[in-house]
């Protein structure tokens, strides 16, 4: 099956800080979504972006389809963007999505 | 408000026993899935569901059973078969065709 990795798996920044994360998948996808996971556990979806770029807010994702990559890029960080970032792909329709381990943030004040 | 509702938010099991794990939205969702979190893992499939009376094995579904039988509702029944159950169980749905997934809030199983 689909593999996805990313990195880094922990990251410490001070607030205001920038931070890139990145999210390798080893095979084509046809779908691939960034989550954050708050500290009680809710995952909320963050990016639907199977291919190029968006932008919402602070926060924005690019993805390189044909070099099977994604970068999640978090700037001017706060201590509620703390939590852990996953990515997660599929590799055609009608299947479920494959996650990612993810990457644990702790901002600090 | 519409949403994905899991129920309990907390469950101790004694070893050797079945439960029962609630997941109800009400979202008119085409499709609902189930989840396992270990720490320091990512999310791994147990079983989804496209339709009612209908349903697939994830990547680890030994031990775990499902029913789709009405759309809200997609149970997870995490039977005595199941090693190593202690883990954070979330529950998400789809509406088809879209890719948004909406998660619940997850119910955490503790063995004891």
């Amino acid at each position: 099956g689909i593999q996805v990795e990313q990195s880094p798996p922990d990251l410490i920044l001070q607030e205001g800080a920038n931070s890139t994360l990145r999210c390798n998948f080893s095979d084509s996808v046809n779908n691939l979504q960034w989550f954050h996971q708050n500290p009680w556990g809710q995952l909320i979806n963050l990016f639907y972006i199977p291919s190029g770029t968006k932008q919402n807010g602070r926060l924005s994702a690019t993805t390189v389809a044909t070099e099977r990559y994604s970068l999640l890029y978090i700037s001017s960080s706060q201590t509620t963007d703390s939590g852990v970032y996953f990515c997660a792909v599929t590799r055609q329709a009608g299947t479920a999505l494959i996650f990612g381990k993810g990457t644990t943030l702790s901002v600090s004040s | 408000d519409g949403g994905i509702t899991q129920s309990p938010k907390y469950l101790f099991r004694k070893e050797g026993q079945n439960v029962t794990l609630s997941c109800e939205q009400n979202l008119n969702h085409d499709a609902m899935y189930w989840y396992r979190q270990d720490p320091g893992q990512g999310l791994r499939l147990i079983y989804y569901s496209q339709i009612v009376n209908d349903f697939q094995k994830g990547d680890i579904a030994e031990g775990y059973s499902v029913s789709r039988e009405k759309k809200e509702s997609f149970p997870l029944t995490v039977t005595s078969a199941q090693k190593n159950p202690t883990a954070f169980y979330l529950c998400a749905s789809r509406l088809i065709p879209n890719y948004g997934y909406t998660f619940g809030s997850g119910t955490r199983l503790t063995v004891v």
